[in-house]
């Protein structure tokens, strides 16, 4: 069964601290794996997309890892601002199908 | 970079009227738009695979006569819930999927999302 679990399903940090999201998937055929950001009330915005060949990409202070092997992705934050405050969404997807994790609930306090 | 819009950004109705929202690719031709369904606290739900110029697909569960969705156009999806009910009330966001031809990939891009609130 493809699916998608991402851990934890919410964390709180301080501003200034660093911290590591991590989304486990089974869905095969795999095509690529992507990162989305959602504030609260608004749409989910891309912060990274990896395909298969893909070990690491980063976004400013953002950088996820792909271990295409163990099908593990992390999204690491460096830096914490009280604007990360969000959910962030793991999404892996086949030829046509979009499979999306649960989501963790970041907060990120003073 | 590829922009999809969402139009009205949050309405309140009357119980039993209907509400339109339509999802608009704007800078890419889109055949294939999503409409999700989010609750408070909760992932996304897809409802329904929006396809230009045939029927949407509805995922098990969503009534297709409760939300009418109609592709009419390359660029443009819309999702009138019909006689709408309190327990209608819900954030619902649309995405339309871009078949990148460098890379051999789909990309999915997300609108804003719309709050419809049925008093």
């Amino acid at each position: 069964k493809n699916q998608v679990e991402q851990s934890p399903q919410s964390l709180i940090i301080l501003e200034g601290k660093n911290c590591t999201l991590q989304c486990n998937y089974t869905v095969s055929p795999f095509s690529n794996l992507r990162w989305y950001k959602q504030d609260t009330g608004r749409g989910p915005v891309s912060l990274t997309i990896m395909t298969f060949s893909e070990n690491t990409k980063s976004n400013g202070r953002y950088t996820a890892t792909l271990d295409a092997d163990t099908k593990q992705s992390s999204l690491h934050i460096t830096a914490s601002q009280l604007s990360d405050s969000a959910s962030y969404i793991c999404v892996v997807t086949t030829g046509n199908q979009f499979y999306f994790g649960t989501g963790t609930s970041l907060t990120v306090i003073p | 970079g590829a922009v999809v819009s969402q139009h009205p950004s949050r309405v309140i109705c009357k119980s039993g009227t209907s509400v339109k929202i339509e999802c608009r690719s704007l800078d890419f031709q889109a055949t294939t738009m999503f409409w999700y369904r989010q609750f408070p606290k909760k992932s996304l739900m897809l409802m329904a695979t929006s396809n230009e110029g045939s029927k949407a697909t509805y995922e098990q569960g969503v009534e297709k006569d409760k939300f009418l969705i109609n592709h009419a156009s390359l660029t443009l999806s819309t999702l009138t819930v019909t006689s709408a009910h309190p327990e209608d009330s819900s954030f619902y966001i649309c995405s339309a999927r871009l078949i990148r031809t460098s890379g051999s990939y789909n990309e999915q891009f997300f609108g804003p999302g719309t709050r419809l609130t049925v008093l």
